[in-house]
């Protein structure tokens, strides 16, 4: 069954250094989501994107935010300052269907960001 | 925005019995409301989902609800097994996808 991918599966940066996480999704998917999830709490959302623009996003996804498409195949999320409270799993998403809120999406298993 | 809560936060039952887990949402407008599972170090799992214009959903040994006006729905597993036993959240989407807080559920042989 195809799936979404996420690497690396943890990573560790100093507070203020850039951090770039990255995903493959699922290959015939147009639709891309970035999501959170601080330790024991719920899943937020962060950002969807389509057609190479950001077609929603949240109050979290802030200036210090980006995404990007680089090829065919990846899809980034890049954090240009971490600050402490940027440590969270932040899990990748992709669906098929057009609208960008109301189709299947299809989730990674998240990459850990501690920052120190 | 839309917000939507999530109970119980943790729920135990004994394997066979069903369990239920409820959410509420504020935005009349969000019209697709997925349930997902989550198991320790995974992302989540969508396990069913149902749209605005139906009110009942099933699919094995799940079954979701929804109530429009009273802007509720439900997951309810029945025959429960050890298996099942995972953290479960339930989201509804417009044009963002909002969780609610997630409900730990512990099935015990």
């Amino acid at each position: 069954e195809p799936e979404v991918t996420q690497t690396p599966s943890h990573q560790v940066t100093q507070m203020g250094q850039e951090v770039i996480l990255r995903c493959v999704p699922i290959s015939n998917h147009l639709y891309f989501y970035w999501y959170r999830q601080i330790l024991g709490q719920k899943v937020e959302f962060l950002v969807s994107f389509y057609n190479n623009e950001i077609s929603e996003k949240s109050e979290i996804f802030d200036d210090q935010f980006s995404v990007e498409r680089p090829d065919g195949s990846n899809f980034t999320l890049k954090i240009r300052s971490t600050k402490l409270e940027d440590s969270a799993m932040y899990f990748c998403a992709s669906s098929a269907l057009g609208g960008f809120g109301n189709q299947p999406q299809h989730f990674g298993d998240g990459t850990r960001l501690s920052i120190l | 925005g839309e917000n939507v809560e999530q109970h119980p936060s943790t729920l135990s039952v004994q394997e066979g019995d069903s369990a239920v887990i409820k959410c509420t949402y504020s935005d009349s407008a969000s019209n697709y409301f997925p349930w997902y599972k989550q198991e320790l170090g995974k992302g989540p799992q969508l396990i069913i989902d149902i749209r605005s214009n139906v009110g009942e959903k099933k699919d094995q040994r799940i079954a979701v609800t929804l109530n429009k006006t009273a802007k509720h729905f439900s997951l309810h597993i029945t025959e429960t097994q050890p298996e099942d036993s995972a953290v479960y959240f339930c989201a509804a989407s417009y044009n963002d996808m909002r969780f609610g807080a997630g409900t730990r559920l512990t099935v015990k042989p």
